[in-house]
């Protein structure tokens, strides 16, 4: 079935540490996924994204790892900031049975930053 | 790039009124998705468009949710009538694909409905 969930629903890090966000994705057949960060009273922004032809993307001291053995996603930010503190949900595409597609996300992951 | 704008960006109104959610995607764009955000459900999809014509409705509730796509720069979401369980933050979004499969969706402010 559709089912993007997470580990851990919150996180707590102290600045400066490398923080790890893990997600599962049930589709074996989702081909493309993407990290978000929400923001209190904001919409969800775009970090990075990953095809299921990669096992690792990097970004702006953010990497997404994917195993697509154990169907899991995470996202990997160095050297962790009090900004980065936020909501943080994976999100996989899906095709429907109607042959359209859609960006199923996961329930999210609060990651808070302490000074 | 002024992002994707919504509008209103709180909307209190009374069970039974009709409410329209508005959205101006990126130009250029030719994607456009609605999500509903509730602490129960997450983010869902609700409805998207690619150049204009509405791809996959099937997440709209029911047929007191209605959404249209009139050009390429403007779209609304009208709940006609409002109830109580339609409170929620209302997400507009776009992208410059032909589907969520092929680039990332920019997301607005939203819109935070509370229905009385």
């Amino acid at each position: 079935g559709e089912s993007v969930g997470l580990h851990l629903p919150t996180l707590s890090v102290q600045e400066g540490d490398n923080s790890i966000i893990n997600c599962a994705y049930s589709n074996s057949a989702s081909d493309y996924f993407i990290w978000y960060k929400q923001e209190s009273g904001k919409g969800p922004q775009f970090i990075i994204d990953i095809r299921s032809n990669m096992d690792k993307r990097q970004g702006q001291r953010v990497t997404v790892l994917l195993n697509k053995t154990v169907k899991h996603l995470s996202l990997q930010i160095a050297a962790t900031q009090p900004g980065d503190s936020a909501v943080y949900f994976c999100a996989e595409n899906i095709s429907t049975q109607g042959g359209s597609e859609k960006l199923v996300f996961g329930k999210g992951t609060k990651l808070t930053v302490n000074p | 790039d002024a992002g994707v704008i919504q509008s209103p960006r709180h909307e209190v109104t009374e069970m039974g009124q009709e409410v329209t959610l508005r959205c101006k995607p990126i130009s250029g764009h030719n994607s456009l998705f609605w999500y509903r955000q509730t602490m129960m459900r997450g983010l869902e999809l609700l409805i998207y468009f690619n150049n204009n014509v509405p791809i996959d409705d099937s997440g709209m509730p029911e047929d007191r949710f209605s959404a249209k796509m009139p050009n390429a720069s403007f779209s609304t979401l009208k709940i006609q009538p409002s109830e109580p369980r339609d409170s929620a933050v209302y997400f507009c979004a776009s992208s410059s694909g032909t589907g969520v499969g092929s680039s990332p969706l920019h997301f607005g402010n939203g819109t935070r409905l509370t229905v009385t």
